[in-house]
């Protein structure tokens, strides 16, 4: 599976929007992108995920620049419950490998 | 949908005994579940991946004698802990997923302490 960078933590306030950014340079042509977050002592959920299109549902936006080389995880309106450990990781669709293997994410933490 | 339920929550036992996690997928049939471990303040390392009916393939560096893994049906995952120590004290947590690129969904992990 094609690596990917995050930065170890960022601020955002509640009620604006969080842009989380991620590079995957070496993603190849059948990767997917996928996000999950996970709060403090829980098991990781599930937010989104897309291969070249830009996807939209209830919980965020996930945008992905034509190369694909990178994305960008958004969260319209942050709550304080957002505050959470995001992980993008890129995963090859079919096959053995076709597995969840995690980064060390980025630190979300929303300010009041 | 895609709920998993993982259980017991926390398990607190004495070195030398067995311990037994349970992995359910209680509202979709998962052709293939994960076993993942997370220690404090680290990311979680997948340890093995177990598709229904066959025998679990295990990550590189885990045992597969200590950490034996059963998937007997399409919404039933097992991990038992065999002979467990301190150091196996750790958050294990499971996931499912229903087969090609849908996504895995998680369990709520289980908090394992050894005496």
């Amino acid at each position: 599976d094609a690596k990917t960078t995050q930065p170890p933590s960022m601020d955002c306030a509640e009620g604006r929007a969080a842009n989380l950014p991620c590079n995957h340079s070496t993603i190849s042509g059948n990767e997917y992108v996928y996000w999950y977050r996970q709060i403090h002592s829980q098991g990781p959920q599930y937010i989104i995920h897309g291969l070249k299109n830009n996807e939209t549902n209830e919980m965020a936006s996930l945008i992905i620049t034509e190369d694909r080389k990178s994305s960008t995880l958004i969260l319209p309106h942050a709550t304080l419950r957002d505050t959470a450990v995001y992980y993008c990781i890129v995963r090859f669709y079919g096959g053995a490998t076709n597995k969840l293997i995690f980064g060390t994410g980025t630190l979300l933490a929303v300010q009041p | 949908g895609a709920v998993v339920s993982q259980h017991p929550s926390w398990v607190i036992c004495k070195s030398g005994t067995s311990v037994k996690i349970e992995c359910r997928s209680l509202d979709f049939q998962a052709t293939t579940m994960f076993w993942y471990r997370q220690f404090p303040k680290q990311s979680l390392m997948l340890m093995a991946t177990s598709n229904e009916g066959s025998k679990a393939t295990y990550e590189q560096g885990v045992e597969k004698d200590k950490f034996l893994i059963n998937h007997a049906s399409l919404t039933l995952s097992t991990l038992t802990v065999t002979s467990a120590h301190p150091e196996d004290s750790s958050f294990y947590i499971c996931s499912a997923r229903r087969g090609g690129n849908q996504p895995q969904h998680f369990g709520d992990g289980t908090r394992l302490s050894i005496l």
